[in-house]
């Protein structure tokens, strides 16, 4: 069984510009989630979506992040536009309950 | 979310030492779970834990959940150098199964 994938691995971009995360769960998994660990901090909770549907987004830091799972299959993660403390590791993921799987995660770099 | 305090932050190991590190909070859980990360990687799940005072292994793998139900422990048993690694432990709330708060990581490096 493939586990949760993410895309890109990196990416570095600069301020002002707008980078997209992708997701794509555990086959079958109906939850979703999208955390975050900057550097030298804890992993944080952003969003949880079950299917399609959004069921907690109050750890999303401001309006600058969108988070969408369109036909509650692989979900994405805009930022736009991007500002510097931004930067950390946005992991993904996916559960049937309460066991949540993690992706490898993708390192956002903005300069 | 929750605040989780992980202790220690960072420990070295001697292959074939046991090795313990916890978690406390000040708020209750109705789940713990212990992930390891290796550079690179996303977490991984090791042990999940639902009941208070429960106990379980998995492999060289120990955990339990406190009885206050605010306090987990991770013990690793005969430590082998691919136990190296960031060690989480992550907690969810009555009032949310599914949203996951996370200790600060504890750092296993193998004592040179």
């Amino acid at each position: 069984e493939a586990g949760v994938t993410q895309f890109p691995s990196h990416s570095v971009i600069e301020k002002g510009q707008t980078v997209t995360l992708r997701c794509d769960p555990i086959s079958g998994h109906d939850n979703l989630y999208w955390y975050r660990r900057v550097m030298g901090k804890e992993i944080k909770f952003l969003l949880h979506f079950v299917k399609e549907s959004k069921q907690d987004e109050s750890g999303m830091p401001n309006n600058r992040f969108l988070a969408e799972r369109t036909g509650g299959t692989y979900s994405t993660l805009k930022v736009q536009p991007a500002e510097l403390e931004d930067s950390g590791v946005y992991f993904c993921a996916s559960s049937s309950y309460y066991e949540q799987y993690f992706g490898p995660g993708t390192r956002l770099t903005v300069t | 979310g929750q605040q989780l305090n992980q202790s220690p932050q960072s420990m070295f190991i001697q292959e074939g030492e046991d090795v313990s590190m916890n978690c406390t909070s000040s708020s209750i859980f109705n789940t713990w779970l212990w992930y390891k990360q290796d550079p690179g990687e996303g977490p991984v799940l090791l042990i999940a834990l639902y009941k208070a005072g429960e106990l379980t292994s998995n492999g060289r793998l120990t955990a339990q959940f406190g009885i206050t139900r605010k306090d987990s422990f991770l013990n690793i048993s005969a430590s082998i150098p691919s136990d190296v690694g960031i060690y989480f432990c992550a907690g969810a709330p009555p009032t949310n199964d599914y949203k996951l708060s996370f200790g600060a990581g504890t750092t296993v490096t193998v004592r040179a």
